[in-house]
């Protein structure tokens, strides 16, 4: 069975401060891994996904992520936090081997951006 | 090019009422998926179904719960005699593939169902 944890359910950084956002994950095969942001009441959008090829995935609003298979990990970062980065970010995992692709997510982390 | 389209977004119910869920995949995408979100908590996967097929069902409640996608229209989640531990968010997603590059699952926005 796969899991995914993501350190910190809430998280506050000031207007063009680093953003990092911790995710580990377990899994007994090599998996896919997303990350994914909810802004309120609204769905979740993809902002980038590891499928196997780069470690280093680039991602949109200037997010970017690392797959470290010796750390089970996949942090994501982004080098200067904008007001607008303010919502809920999700790490999610899923088996490439399995019947479809369902997904599992981590609790969520709340990143609150302060001016 | 219309995203996935979730209706009702807004949907109450009373205790023992019906819901039902009405997803519409994107364009060619012939794979949904239904998550549910409850109150402060992620999301957890429910059902993943082809067109006319079940094909993984294993995260659904053995009862009251059942999901649906004919060949013609959009895909339902069904709720029987809906209880005030069924209020939450549910999201449906749909991807053109599982396979590989074009495995990934685009959401929709939601229906937040608020049972009272």
């Amino acid at each position: 069975a796969q899991s995914v944890t993501q350190l910190g359910s809430h998280v506050s950084v000031s207007e063009g401060a680093l953003v990092l956002l911790r995710c580990n994950y377990s899994s007994s095969v090599p998996p896919y891994l997303f990350w994914y942001v909810q802004y309120p009441n609204q769905g979740l959008q993809l902002l980038l996904k590891y499928t196997s090829a780069a470690t280093l995935v680039k991602g949109i609003n200037g997010f970017e992520a690392e797959f470290k298979k010796s750390e089970t990990s996949f942090h994501l970062t982004k080098p200067s936090a904008h007001m607008s980065d303010a919502a809920e970010y999700f790490c999610a995992v899923s088996d490439p081997g399995a019947a479809g692709n369902k997904l599992t997510f981590g609790g969520g982390t709340r990143v609150l951006v302060k001016p | 090019n219309a995203g996935v389209m979730q209706n009702p977004r807004h949907l109450v119910r009373r205790r023992g009422q019906e819901a039902r869920l009405r997803c519409s995949p994107m364009k060619g995408h012939s794979h949904v998926y239904w998550y549910r979100q409850l109150p402060e908590e992620g999301l957890k996967f429910m059902v993943y179904l082809q067109k006319e097929n079940i094909i993984d069902e294993s995260g659904m409640p053995k009862e009251r719960f059942s999901a649906e996608f004919p060949k013609e229209g959009p895909s339902i989640l069904r709720i029987q005699q809906v209880v005030r531990g069924d209020s939450a968010a549910y999201f449906c997603a749909s991807s053109p593939s599982v396979q590989g590059a074009r495995n990934e699952q685009y959401f929709g926005p939601g229906t937040r169902l608020t049972v009272t």
